[in-house]
């Protein structure tokens, strides 16, 4: 069974990083594409990076390009995401999935930017 | 990048009786190597969001055969055949075949009237 588990949210302020990881279980991890994708309070969902081609390629949403880096440790099976220079905007749950296809979903974990 | 827009915006349906939900994309969603990659997602309150069908019209495992996705080009339909309490959530479909970006339609409410 696929099981995906983020943590790492929290409260930070305008201008701060915080470091997202998403710890995957059930399948191939190495060879997975994986995406990141948020949802502001009361919104809809936005597709925010991915990695495909079994991860040698890492796309973004201009929203977040030049801010935030998606990584991943195949030892550890774990992706990341580096959220630098976070807006007030990026207030939302960070929901991590496998496959750009979107299989399946973790839990998710809350990023909430305020002074 | 390929805009999706559902319609309507909310879906109030009595139980027992058919829902139906429409998602338009900007452009074909015809993938060069012929598939046509669009899925359709539910998300019940306070749960993470469950991929329901994809491409189109290919049910994931455990999903009730109530579910079903069709259609082609630019114009998709998520039909539910007799809608049950459990149903009530917030319905997505999302595009795969112009990523990067995968984009989202806006999401369709269904509530039980």
């Amino acid at each position: 069974e696929v099981q995906l588990l983020e943590s790492g949210g929290g409260l930070v302020q305008p201008g701060g990083s915080l470091r997202l990881s998403c710890e995957a279980s059930g399948f191939t991890f190495s060879t997975s594409d994986m995406i990141w994708v948020r949802q502001a309070p009361g919104k809809g969902l936005e597709w925010v990076s991915g990695f495909s081609n079994g991860g040698r390629n890492a796309y973004y949403a201009d929203s977040v390009k030049g801010r935030f880096t998606i990584s991943r440790d195949n030892s550890k099976n774990t992706l990341y995401l580096q959220m630098n220079s976070l807006r007030a905007e990026d207030t939302a749950i960070y929901y991590c999935a496998k496959g750009t296809w979107g299989c399946c979903w973790g839990q998710g974990t809350l990023v909430t930017v305020s002074s | 990048d390929v805009v999706m827009t559902q319609s309507p915006l909310s879906l109030p349906v009595t139980l027992g009786q058919p829902a139906s939900i429409s998602c338009r994309s900007s452009q074909s969603l015809v993938h060069s190597d012929g598939n046509t990659y669009l899925n359709w997602f539910q998300q019940r309150p306070g749960q993470s969001p469950r991929r329901l069908i994809y491409k189109v019209s290919n049910r994931d495992s455990g999903v009730p055969d109530r579910f079903s996705g069709s259609g082609s080009g630019t114009d998709f339909t998520l039909q539910i055949s007799r809608v049950e309490a459990e149903d009530v959530g917030v319905y997505y479909c999302m595009q795969v075949t112009h990523w990067p970006p995968l984009t989202f339609g806006g999401g369709t409410k269904v509530e039980i009237k």
